[in-house]
């Protein structure tokens, strides 16, 4: 199975603050990765698919980059909402595998 | 509006069986590759298996840790997703999603529906 090796697994940041996470796989998986968040007693939503195209909805502050073994979810500038937990997910190989999860909570 | 409703969660004793459903509507539900995605109270996301649309083979995977376990079907004509789960552990408490496959470019999820396996 792939491993997704998520980073940092929490932090603490401020409002209007820009905000990296990052995954790497253990090998190779183009560009089949998606960014997740998830807010307590909900259901996750994707932001971004591809690795680096937003999803239909999701505010422009969220960026996606990378391909292969390392990519990177970014929030330009930390919105009230955006305190959540971000998963990655890689579908390039089965089983898909999600990374363990990155915390933001508010500073 | 894009419905995802999950039901049939429950409290089972270990060794049991539980049968989840997945109601879904406001999207063609017969050409969505659908998924089951798993949380164990306090933890991360796991995948737990996926079911293909008949017109791309109506295959099925599944997640180690369930193979031969469970069982992921669909019914089109009723556009409901089901998941049936025998044998099971107390390590397969979780809140139970349904969405549409990663592979897909929209994202639906459902509620959730919230499994406890206990004695």
């Amino acid at each position: 199975d792939i491993q997704m090796t998520q980073s940092p697994s929490s932090l603490s940041a401020s409002v209007g603050d820009r905000v990296t996470i990052t995954c790497r796989a253990s090998q190779g998986i183009r560009n089949d990765l998606g960014w997740y968040q998830q807010k307590p007693g909900k259901a996750p939503k994707r932001l971004i698919y591809a690795a680096s195209s937003l999803q239909s909805g999701v505010p422009s502050r969220f960026s996606g980059s990378g391909s292969g073994t390392e990519f990177t979810l970014t929030i330009s500038s930390l919105q009230p909402e955006d305190f959540a937990t971000y998963y990655c997910l890689q579908h390039n190989s089965y089983p898909p595998t999600f990374g363990r999860g990155t915390k933001v909570e508010i500073k | 509006e894009v419905q995802l409703v999950e039901s049939g969660g429950g409290l089972v004793k270990p060794g049991g069986s539980l049968r989840l459903s997945c109601a879904a509507s406001g999207f063609t539900f017969s050409n969505a590759w659908m998924t089951w995605v798993r949380q164990a109270p306090g933890k991360g996301l796991e995948w737990v298996g996926r079911i293909k649309s008949k017109i791309d083979g109506g295959t099925t995977d599944y997640a180690a840790p369930v193979k031969g376990r469970f069982s992921i079907s669909r019914d089109d004509s009723k556009t409901t997703l089901y998941l049936q789960m025998n044998s099971l552990k107390t390590e397969d408490t979780a809140v139970y999603y349904c969405t549409t496959d990663a592979v897909h470019l929209n994202d639906y999820w459902g509620q959730g529906t919230l499994v406890t396996v206990s004695s």
